[in-house]
């Protein structure tokens, strides 16, 4: 079965800082892999995607991913915060079920608090 | 973003009643799941559904039931309500392939008291 793991469980930077919210994976094969945001008392709003081609990808609102299949791991990226990335930030494997229906296993989340 | 609604948006209960919680979408999407939301738990799957009358369990099922009678349409049932499903449930959708985007509810935060 997969599992997606997010070592920090928050984070604090200060505004116009680069940050670097990491993740890990474990799926036996080439993974769907997934950032979602959720502001205070939201829903949750996908960043950006992977599961082939470039191993770095652009997202929404600035944020880039790097999928590293060496280190199991798909770590988010911005190089200036802005006040209003602070948030809630889930990264998310996607795979087949033993049922075969295709579902996403949620990390437990990295809450980013922004300094001004 | 896809139009995803969840009814009701809050509610209070009792332990012991029976609580429906629905979701609606009108993108057509073939998957439809829940999701309870808990601190330090991130977002946990339910049930889900991956066609009408189409059904599976996920990683916290018990205590829960669902029922798709139309593609727009997945209902979470708690049959007799307990304390510990106190949580924000939030609904989510996807058009079908892996890979595909899942469009998330607005979310209902339900307290059993």
């Amino acid at each position: 079965a997969q599992s997606v793991t997010q070592p920090d469980i928050h984070i604090t930077v200060s505004e116009g800082a680069s940050l670097e919210l990491r993740c890990n994976y474990s799926y036996g094969a080439t993974p769907y892999l997934f950032w979602y945001v959720q502001s205070p008392g939201q829903g949750l709003q996908l960043l950006l995607k992977y599961f082939s081609g470039d191993t770095l990808v652009q997202g929404i609102k600035g944020f880039e991913a790097e999928f590293k299949r060496s280190q199991s791991s798909f770590n988010l990226r911005k190089p200036s915060v802005h006040w209003s990335d602070a948030a809630e930030y889930f990264c998310a494997v996607g795979a087949y079920s033993g049922a075969g229906s295709y579902q996403l296993t949620f990390g437990k989340g990295t809450k980013l608090s922004v300094i001004p | 973003d896809a139009g995803i609604t969840q009814s009701p948006r809050h509610k209070v209960t009792e332990t012991g009643t029976p609580v429906t919680l629905r979701c609606h979408q009108t993108e057509n999407h073939r998957y439809m799941y829940w999701y309870r939301q808990d601190p330090g738990h991130g977002l946990r799957l339910i049930h889900y559904s991956y066609g009408v009358k189409d059904t599976d369990k996920g990683e916290v099922s018990d205590g829960y039931s669902v029922s798709r009678s139309k593609t727009e349409d997945f209902l979470l049932t708690l049959e007799s309500a307990t304390s510990s499903q106190t949580s924000v449930y939030f609904c989510a959708s996807q058009r079908g392939r892996a890979g595909d985007t899942q469009y998330f509810g607005p979310g209902t935060r339900l307290t059993v008291l």
